[in-house]
């Protein structure tokens, strides 16, 4: 069965520093990859998808990006991070259209 | 994503049916319901989806309206674990640049109490 992995879940950065989050699949291959972010109070939302290895489309402008050296590695990053960057990612790949399957989520608090 | 519409939140008692309805009146025809929760500090869990036809499976029965502008989720015999805010999406259609692109609201913030 399919799984999906991802870490550290729970980080503590100061501003400026940089950022990598990394997550990994099981089970399948050349799956849809996608990062999302919660912020506090806030619905989720959309950062990064990819398609396949070295395939990223970029949903919002922001501070972060993302790349996927692999089949099935995702990877998010920041060279310095913003305090508005804090919140909860979450990496995903989708089964179908609308059928994502989440991982446990990275808690990011920026200070 | 078409627009979804649902209440803010509900209560449930436990073993109780919960009833979590959502307006999407602005469906296409080819547009499935898709239906997602979200436990604290958890990532969203996919529950269920259907397009026309009623679904069951082991977490709930989705009950879509024969004109396809409204369903409700049914867990019928809520506990205390499935307090968690549950989200109605409609993705846009099947395939093309919307694949796995989901727009998630607010939903509904469903307690259940004992």
């Amino acid at each position: 069965s399919q799984t999906i992995h991802q870490w550290p879940a729970t980080l503590v950065q100061p501003v400026g520093s940089p950022l990598s989050l990394e997550c990994t699949v099981e089970g399948t291959s050349n799956p849809n990859l996608y990062w999302y972010r919660q912020a506090a109070g806030r619905g989720l939302q959309l950062l990064f998808y990819s398609v396949g290895i070295g395939q990223i489309s970029s949903e919002v402008p922001q501070n972060l990006s993302a790349s996927r050296p692999q089949d099935r590695q995702f990877i998010l990053s920041s060279k310095k991070l913003l305090l508005s960057d804090s919140g909860f990612y979450l990496c995903a790949w989708s089964a179908g259209p609308g059928e994502l399957f989440f991982g446990e989520g990275s808690r990011l608090t920026v200070l | 994503d078409a627009k979804t519409t649902q209440p803010t939140s509900m209560d449930c008692a436990e073993g109780r049916a919960a009833n979590l309805p959502c307006n999407h009146s602005t469906i296409s025809g080819n547009e499935y319901v898709y239906w997602y929760r979200q436990i604290h500090s958890q990532g969203p869990q996919y529950i269920i989806h259907g397009l026309k036809n009623n679904e069951t499976n082991e977490m709930a029965s989705l009950i879509i309206t024969e004109d396809r502008k409204s369903s409700t989720l049914i867990l019928p015999h809520a506990t205390l674990r499935d307090t968690a805010v549950y989200y109605c999406i409609v993705p846009l259609g099947a395939g093309g640049t919307s694949y796995g692109k989901l727009t998630f609201g607010q939903g509904t913030i469903l307690t259940v109490h004992p």
